[in-house]
């Protein structure tokens, strides 16, 4: 069993559909993230949660939703989404200790929006 | 706002070396990293130096750090086409919570 587990891994959905990624971690770390991966641009911070509680939202257009339960689950809720923002999204944990901070990657859902 | 920049490509012969070079703006990254992302996958943590280093060997891997000129370099040696895959580096900052920027990646393509 991978550290980190994301589903689905492929999602298609039209623009008025609402649908829901999750992602699960057994790594025992105490934060949790979600990057959107577009091809040829840096990864984009999106959500963070550190100790189940949101600390950092670059900006994110509310159609994107994230919901921490607890330290081990992370979702992102997902409505009236437009075709930009097919992507690959990537979910990561960490154990947050000072000094290095070091990421550990699901293999991410691949979403279309048509 | 952090700026980490590299090349999109990169092809070499297997056995080769392979220099995957990686510039940042931010003069107050504590740690900087390079992580492997293979198709259909995730990103893996290769490695990691800190700061107020200027070299890390692990194995076939070397991390350069030029911190005076903002440069970071993985080098990887005797290259293998199961090394083929999109090199990511990240530069960690520090502005009251700890924040991890990443570049555009580098794919990297070993021919045998």
């Amino acid at each position: 069993e991978t550290g980190v587990t994301q589903t689905p891994r492929h999602l298609v959905m039209g623009m008025t559909n609402k649908k829901s990624l999750k992602c699960e971690q057994h790594l025992g770390h105490n934060a949790m993230y979600w990057y959107k991966q577009s091809a040829k641009k840096p990864l984009e911070l999106m959500f963070v949660y550190s100790l189940e509680e949101r600390v950092e939202n670059n900006s994110v257009p509310s159609r994107f939703s994230p919901e921490c339960p607890n330290s081990s689950h992370l979702f992102l809720h997902l409505h009236t989404l437009q075709p930009e923002d097919s992507a690959l999204y990537l979910c990561a944990s960490s154990q947050e200790q000072g000094g290095a901070e070091k990421l550990f990657f699901g293999s991410g859902t691949q979403l279309s929006v048509l | 706002g952090e700026d980490v920049e590299q090349s999109l490509f990169l092809s070499v012969r297997e056995g080769d070396s392979s220099v995957i070079n990686c510039t940042y703006t931010d003069s107050s990254s504590t740690y900087l990293y390079w992580y492997k992302q293979e198709p259909g996958a995730g990103l893996q943590l290769l490695t990691y130096i800190f700061s107020n280093m200027d070299m890390k060997q692990d194995q076939r891997l070397t991390v350069l750090l030029n911190k005076k000129d903002k440069h970071l370099s993985l080098r990887i040696a005797d290259t293998q086409t199961g090394d083929s895959a999109i090199y990511f580096c990240a530069d960690l900052l520090n502005t009251g919570f700890q924040k991890l920027v990443f570049g555009t990646g580098t794919r990297l393509l070993v021919s045998p």
